[in-house]
């Protein structure tokens, strides 16, 4: 079993909606969760980061951490096309020497 | 991208070879990565750097090792490559370590061994 479990999709919404992307991990002591956002064929660009729990908010974007369930999730509301992209979760621990533990990414396509 | 150069884009190779990738910064950023980004996989850490001539190992180093003799610098070399090391391999810098500051990534050099 992976440390991090990631739906790679696709996921295809159309224009305007409301999108949930989420990642489930199985080590208790992550603190820092992060979701990237990466274009074809680009590297990645960090999107959302938070320490620990609860909610973090950026214009459309949302980021809730619930370390109780060991889930994480991004909202992206009133979707664009230009969201379309891999959205990536990545989490580490004081611990984890500088390693970042990433999930597989989850493909969104979001329709005109 | 934020200062950060990739080379080669591209490159075909025949297993056994060696190749060397090579990432350089314009940011003075203290730490530097190595990941190769496969599917199903997500990106995996090769070696990382966390200052001149300071290097340590990621989660899938064999066959790999890393050299940094300036800040700006941060060489992959494959030792001899190959098939399982077709890959996409992204170089990445940060202020601090990952897990405090955001990672800054290159575009990505596409390496097939044939």
């Amino acid at each position: 079993q992976k440390e991090v479990e990631q739906d790679p999709g696709p996921l295809s919404v159309p224009e305007g909606a409301i999108v949930s992307l989420n990642c489930t991990y199985s080590n208790s002591a992550f603190q820092y969760f992060m979701w990237y956002r990466q274009y074809s064929r680009k590297g990645p660009e960090l999107l959302m980061y938070t320490y620990s729990s609860g909610n973090k908010e950026d214009g459309r974007f949302t980021a809730q951490v619930d370390k109780s369930s060991k889930y994480i999730s991004l909202f992206i509301r009133d979707s664009q096309p230009s969201d379309s992209a891999t959205y990536l979760c990545a989490m580490s621990s004081m611990d984890s020497n500088y390693q970042l533990i990433w999930g597989a990414g989850t493909k969104l396509i979001i329709k005109p | 991208d934020a200062g950060i150069t990739q080379s080669p884009r591209h490159k075909v190779t025949e297993t056994g070879t060696p190749v060397t990738l090579r990432c350089h910064q314009t940011e003075n950023h203290r730490y530097m990565y190595w990941y190769r980004q496969d599917p199903g996989h997500g990106l995996r850490l090769i070696h990382y750097s966390y200052g001149v001539k300071d290097t340590d190992k990621g989660e899938v180093s064999d066959g790999y090792s890393v050299s940094r003799s300036k800040t700006e610098d941060f060489l992959l070399t494959l030792e001899s490559a190959t098939s399982s090391q077709t890959s996409v391999y992204f170089c990445a810098i940060s202020r601090q370590g990952p897990i405090n500051t955001e990672a800054f990534f290159g575009q990505g050099t596409r390496l097939t061994v044939v």
